[in-house]
C-alpha cells in the first residue's frame, strides 16, 4: 500500500525567502503525486501534480515541485514566499484510476515579516 | 459549475443523535470520497465510492455509513454520534468517464461537526 511522509509539521519562513517543503512517498510502481494547499477554514486546492515526463512540474501561485525517483521524494518549492502563502500544505500519492489518494499529515507554513 | 458542495457547513450534535452530511458534485465524476480532518492527523479516508452503486471502507469507517444516491450525490451518516467524531468532514470527487490516475481530486468546503 502507498504511504506519504511529510517530515516537517510546522515551518516558519520570512516573507521573500525561499521555501522547500519535503514529501517522501512509498509506492512500488510509478506514482501519481499531488500537492494541495489549504487556507484556514477552507477546503483543499490543487497546487500541482506529477504523473510522467519532465520531473520538474510547475503549479499555480508560483510553486514548483521536483520528482526524484531515487529518493522517493516530491518536494515543493517556491523562490520567494508571500504572506498570503501561509497555509497548510498536503502531499498526496495516488495508485491509479478512481482509487483514493493517500495524504500526508500536512506541513503548516507560517510567514513572518 | 459549483464543483463539490457540502451541507451543512456547521453542525452541533449531542451524544447519541444522528445526522446525515450531504455532498454533491456537478463534474460528472465517477468517484467520491469522505475524509475527516483532525489536528495533527491529516486527512483520513472514511468511505469512498469508486463508481455509482459501489462503496468501500477507508481507513476509519467505524461509526459511519454512506449512500451513493446517484452519480452526483454521496451522503455520510452518523447513526449515533460520539464526541470522538468531532471533526471537520470533507467530501471529494475525482475521475471523469475515462477515469485516469492523473485525474485531479476536488474537495468541498467542509462541514465542521461538534459532538457534545
Amino acid at each position: 500500500a502507498q504511504s506519504v511522509t511529510q517530515p516537517d509539521i510546522h515551518i516558519t519562513v520570512s516573507e521573500g525567502a525561499s521555501l522547500e517543503l519535503r514529501c517522501n512517498y512509498s509506492y512500488g510502481a510509478t506514482p501519481y503525486l499531488f500537492w494541495y494547499v489549504q487556507s484556514p477554514g477552507q477546503g483543499l486546492q490543487l497546487l500541482l501534480k506529477y504523473f510522467s515526463g519532465d520531473t520538474l512540474v510547475q503549479g499555480i501561485k508560483g510553486f514548483e515541485a521536483e520528482f526524484k525517483r531515487s529518493q522517493s521524494s516530491f518536494n515543493l518549492r517556491k523562490p520567494s514566499v508571500h504572506w498570503s502563502d501561509a497555509a497548510e500544505y498536503f502531499c498526496a500519492v495516488g495508485a491509479g484510476r478512481n482509487t483514493p489518494l493517500v495524504f500526508g499529515k500536512g506541513t503548516r507554513l507560517s510567514v513572518i515579516a | 459549475n459549483a464543483g463539490v458542495t457540502q451541507t451543512p457547513k456547521f453542525q452541533v450534535l449531542k451524544t447519541g443523535q444522528s445526522m446525515t452530511l450531504q455532498c454533491a458534485q456537478d463534474m460528472n465524476h465517477n468517484s467520491m470520497y469522505w475524509y475527516r480532518q483532525d489536528p495533527g492527523m491529516g486527512l483520513r479516508l472514511i468511505y469512498y465510492s469508486a463508481s455509482e452503486g459501489t462503496t468501500d471502507k477507508g481507513e476509519v469507517p467505524n461509526g459511519y455509513n454512506v449512500s451513493r444516491l446517484n452519480k452526483r450525490e454521496f451522503s455520510l451518516r452518523l447513526e449515533s454520534a460520539a464526541p470522538s467524531q468531532t471533526s471537520v468532514y470533507f467530501c471529494a470527487s475525482r475521475g471523469g468517464s475515462a477515469g485516469r490516475g492523473t485525474d485531479t481530486q476536488y474537495f468541498g468546503p467542509g462541514t465542521r461537526l461538534t459532538v457534545l
